[in-house]
Protein backbone atom coordinates (compact mmCIF):
# COMPACT_ATOMS: atom_id res chain seq x y z
CA UNK A 1 0.00 0.00 0.00
CA UNK A 2 0.74 3.82 -0.03
CA UNK A 3 3.19 5.04 2.58
CA UNK A 4 5.56 7.92 3.56
CA UNK A 5 9.07 7.43 5.22
CA UNK A 6 10.66 10.42 6.71
CA UNK A 7 14.01 10.62 8.56
CA UNK A 8 14.79 9.62 12.13
CA UNK A 9 14.85 12.79 14.00
CA UNK A 10 15.54 14.75 16.50
CA UNK A 11 17.00 17.27 14.25
CA UNK A 12 18.67 20.19 16.39
CA UNK A 13 20.64 22.73 14.13
CA UNK A 14 21.92 26.58 15.37
CA UNK A 15 19.69 29.25 14.05
CA UNK A 16 20.58 30.43 10.72
CA UNK A 17 21.54 26.60 9.62
CA UNK A 18 20.59 24.96 6.33
CA UNK A 19 17.78 22.68 7.00
CA UNK A 20 16.77 19.31 4.89
CA UNK A 21 14.33 16.78 6.51
CA UNK A 22 14.24 13.81 3.89
CA UNK A 23 10.65 12.58 2.70
CA UNK A 24 10.12 9.54 0.38
CA UNK A 25 7.11 7.79 -0.61
CA UNK A 26 5.83 4.72 -2.36
CA UNK A 27 2.50 5.39 -4.40
CA UNK A 28 1.18 4.15 -7.69
CA UNK A 29 0.19 7.20 -10.23
CA UNK A 30 1.14 10.43 -9.26
CA UNK A 31 0.19 11.33 -5.40
CA UNK A 32 0.04 14.36 -4.11
CA UNK A 33 2.37 15.60 -1.55
CA UNK A 34 2.54 17.58 1.49
CA UNK A 35 4.05 19.17 4.18
CA UNK A 36 2.37 19.70 7.37
CA UNK A 37 3.77 21.59 10.50
CA UNK A 38 2.74 21.04 14.35
CA UNK A 39 3.83 23.55 16.77
CA UNK A 40 3.90 22.73 20.64
CA UNK A 41 0.34 22.65 21.78
CA UNK A 42 -1.17 23.62 18.23
CA UNK A 43 -2.78 20.83 15.82
CA UNK A 44 -0.90 20.36 12.00
CA UNK A 45 -0.94 23.34 9.91
CA UNK A 46 0.01 22.96 5.88
CA UNK A 47 2.92 24.21 5.33
CA UNK A 48 3.38 23.97 1.42
CA UNK A 49 2.33 21.21 -1.08
CA UNK A 50 3.15 19.96 -4.44
CA UNK A 51 0.34 17.67 -6.99
CA UNK A 52 2.29 16.93 -9.65
CA UNK A 53 6.12 16.08 -10.75
CA UNK A 54 8.66 18.55 -10.58
CA UNK A 55 6.48 21.09 -8.60
CA UNK A 56 7.68 22.99 -5.93
CA UNK A 57 5.69 23.76 -3.30
CA UNK A 58 6.89 26.96 -0.88
CA UNK A 59 6.26 28.99 2.18
CA UNK A 60 7.56 30.70 5.13
CA UNK A 61 11.17 30.32 3.38
CA UNK A 62 10.47 26.45 2.95
CA UNK A 63 10.72 24.51 -0.24
CA UNK A 64 10.34 21.23 -0.99
CA UNK A 65 10.18 19.64 -5.13
CA UNK A 66 8.09 17.04 -6.07
CA UNK A 67 10.78 14.21 -7.60
CA UNK A 68 9.14 11.42 -9.26
CA UNK A 69 12.06 9.83 -10.33
CA UNK A 70 13.56 9.52 -6.58
CA UNK A 71 9.77 9.46 -5.30
CA UNK A 72 11.13 12.14 -2.59
CA UNK A 73 9.70 15.23 -1.34
CA UNK A 74 12.79 16.39 0.98
CA UNK A 75 11.70 19.46 2.79
CA UNK A 76 14.17 22.52 2.62
CA UNK A 77 14.85 25.71 4.50
CA UNK A 78 18.17 28.24 4.13
CA UNK A 79 18.32 29.63 7.39
CA UNK A 80 16.35 28.08 10.02
CA UNK A 81 14.97 30.34 13.06
CA UNK A 82 14.12 29.01 16.77
CA UNK A 83 10.31 29.82 15.70
CA UNK A 84 10.37 26.88 13.13
CA UNK A 85 11.34 24.42 16.22
CA UNK A 86 8.22 22.49 15.63
CA UNK A 87 7.36 18.45 14.60
CA UNK A 88 7.37 18.36 10.27
CA UNK A 89 5.40 15.60 8.67
CA UNK A 90 5.26 14.48 5.48
CA UNK A 91 2.15 13.28 3.84
CA UNK A 92 0.21 12.17 0.08
CA UNK A 93 -2.91 11.75 -1.21
CA UNK A 94 -3.38 8.67 -3.60
CA UNK A 95 -3.77 9.64 -6.89
CA UNK A 96 -7.10 10.44 -8.43
CA UNK A 97 -8.40 10.03 -4.76
CA UNK A 98 -10.01 13.33 -4.26
CA UNK A 99 -11.20 12.13 -0.91
CA UNK A 100 -8.86 14.13 0.76
CA UNK A 101 -7.41 11.24 2.47
CA UNK A 102 -3.68 11.56 3.80
CA UNK A 103 -1.71 9.11 4.43
CA UNK A 104 1.35 10.40 7.10
CA UNK A 105 4.93 10.02 7.75
CA UNK A 106 5.81 9.54 11.33
CA UNK A 107 7.16 13.07 12.06
CA UNK A 108 10.81 14.96 12.22
CA UNK A 109 11.34 16.94 15.13
CA UNK A 110 12.79 19.86 14.77
CA UNK A 111 14.82 22.06 17.50
CA UNK A 112 16.80 25.18 16.66
CA UNK A 113 19.08 26.38 19.31
CA UNK A 114 19.89 30.48 19.32
CA UNK B 1 -11.68 32.40 11.33
CA UNK B 2 -12.01 30.49 14.08
CA UNK B 3 -10.23 27.63 13.87
CA UNK B 4 -11.11 23.75 14.24
CA UNK B 5 -12.30 23.56 17.82
CA UNK B 6 -11.78 20.11 20.19
CA UNK B 7 -12.80 19.23 23.83
CA UNK B 8 -11.78 18.41 26.02
CA UNK B 9 -8.03 18.89 25.50
CA UNK B 10 -6.66 16.03 28.10
CA UNK B 11 -8.41 13.19 29.41
CA UNK B 12 -7.52 10.66 32.07
CA UNK B 13 -9.80 7.28 32.70
CA UNK B 14 -9.45 4.29 33.88
CA UNK B 15 -9.74 0.94 31.59
CA UNK B 16 -13.04 0.05 30.81
CA UNK B 17 -14.79 3.68 31.12
CA UNK B 18 -16.53 5.21 28.40
CA UNK B 19 -14.81 8.53 26.53
CA UNK B 20 -16.02 10.35 23.80
CA UNK B 21 -14.24 13.71 22.24
CA UNK B 22 -16.19 16.79 20.36
CA UNK B 23 -15.16 18.34 16.99
CA UNK B 24 -16.62 21.42 15.85
CA UNK B 25 -15.13 22.09 12.52
CA UNK B 26 -14.73 25.61 10.37
CA UNK B 27 -17.96 26.91 9.35
CA UNK B 28 -18.66 25.77 5.76
CA UNK B 29 -16.49 22.90 5.97
CA UNK B 30 -18.44 20.14 4.48
CA UNK B 31 -15.99 17.57 5.23
CA UNK B 32 -14.74 16.07 8.34
CA UNK B 33 -12.02 13.91 10.06
CA UNK B 34 -11.02 11.91 12.60
CA UNK B 35 -7.76 10.88 13.28
CA UNK B 36 -5.64 9.02 16.18
CA UNK B 37 -1.87 10.10 16.63
CA UNK B 38 0.13 7.71 18.57
CA UNK B 39 3.31 9.00 20.15
CA UNK B 40 6.29 9.31 17.83
CA UNK B 41 3.49 8.77 14.76
CA UNK B 42 1.84 10.47 12.31
CA UNK B 43 -1.97 10.62 12.34
CA UNK B 44 -3.98 7.98 11.01
CA UNK B 45 -7.29 8.44 9.71
CA UNK B 46 -10.59 7.07 11.40
CA UNK B 47 -13.36 8.70 9.86
CA UNK B 48 -14.43 10.36 7.03
CA UNK B 49 -17.62 12.45 6.73
CA UNK B 50 -19.25 14.47 3.92
CA UNK B 51 -21.80 16.39 5.56
CA UNK B 52 -23.38 14.06 8.16
CA UNK B 53 -22.51 10.77 5.83
CA UNK B 54 -19.61 8.90 6.86
CA UNK B 55 -18.26 7.88 3.55
CA UNK B 56 -15.21 6.15 4.99
CA UNK B 57 -15.12 4.31 8.16
CA UNK B 58 -12.81 1.69 7.20
CA UNK B 59 -10.25 2.07 9.79
CA UNK B 60 -12.11 2.86 12.39
CA UNK B 61 -12.71 -0.31 15.20
CA UNK B 62 -16.32 -0.47 15.16
CA UNK B 63 -16.39 -2.70 18.40
CA UNK B 64 -15.72 -0.43 20.75
CA UNK B 65 -15.75 2.70 18.28
CA UNK B 66 -18.37 5.00 17.21
CA UNK B 67 -18.71 8.64 15.73
CA UNK B 68 -21.55 10.76 14.74
CA UNK B 69 -22.12 13.68 13.01
CA UNK B 70 -25.31 15.08 13.37
CA UNK B 71 -26.72 18.12 10.81
CA UNK B 72 -23.37 17.75 9.60
CA UNK B 73 -21.73 20.40 11.84
CA UNK B 74 -20.37 19.44 15.23
CA UNK B 75 -18.97 15.81 15.94
CA UNK B 76 -18.64 13.36 18.73
CA UNK B 77 -16.48 10.51 19.11
CA UNK B 78 -17.15 8.13 21.40
CA UNK B 79 -14.87 4.87 22.68
CA UNK B 80 -16.72 2.09 24.86
CA UNK B 81 -15.07 0.79 26.52
CA UNK B 82 -11.68 2.52 26.68
CA UNK B 83 -8.49 0.17 26.79
CA UNK B 84 -4.97 0.88 27.57
CA UNK B 85 -3.94 0.93 23.88
CA UNK B 86 -6.28 3.83 22.81
CA UNK B 87 -3.83 6.05 24.69
CA UNK B 88 -3.25 8.42 21.96
CA UNK B 89 -4.00 11.95 20.81
CA UNK B 90 -7.20 12.04 19.15
CA UNK B 91 -7.35 14.47 16.32
CA UNK B 92 -10.27 16.55 14.22
CA UNK B 93 -10.11 17.82 10.77
CA UNK B 94 -11.96 19.68 8.38
CA UNK B 95 -12.08 20.51 4.67
CA UNK B 96 -14.15 22.73 2.38
CA UNK B 97 -16.02 21.81 -0.37
CA UNK B 98 -13.84 20.85 -3.52
CA UNK B 99 -10.49 21.93 -1.53
CA UNK B 100 -9.82 19.00 0.30
CA UNK B 101 -6.42 18.73 -0.36
CA UNK B 102 -6.28 21.25 2.61
CA UNK B 103 -6.86 20.06 5.88
CA UNK B 104 -7.32 21.85 8.81
CA UNK B 105 -6.28 20.37 12.32
CA UNK B 106 -7.77 21.33 15.82
CA UNK B 107 -5.58 21.12 18.32
CA UNK B 108 -6.58 17.64 19.49
CA UNK B 109 -7.62 15.55 22.46
CA UNK B 110 -4.85 14.17 24.72
CA UNK B 111 -6.88 10.35 25.94
CA UNK B 112 -4.36 8.85 28.82
CA UNK B 113 -6.39 5.13 30.00
CA UNK B 114 -4.75 3.72 33.28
Amino acid sequence: GDSVTQMEGPVTLSEEAFLTINCTYTATGYPSLFWYVQYPGEGLQLLLKATKADDKGSNKGFEATYRKETTSFHLEKGSVQVSDSAVYFCALSPDFSNTGKLIFGQGTTLQVKP
Amino acid sequence: EAGVVQSPRYKIIEKKQPVAFWCNPISGHNTLYWYLQNLGQGPELLIRYENEEAVDDSQLPKDRFSAERLKGVDSTLKIQPAELGDSAVYLCASSSPGATDTQYFGPGTRLTVL
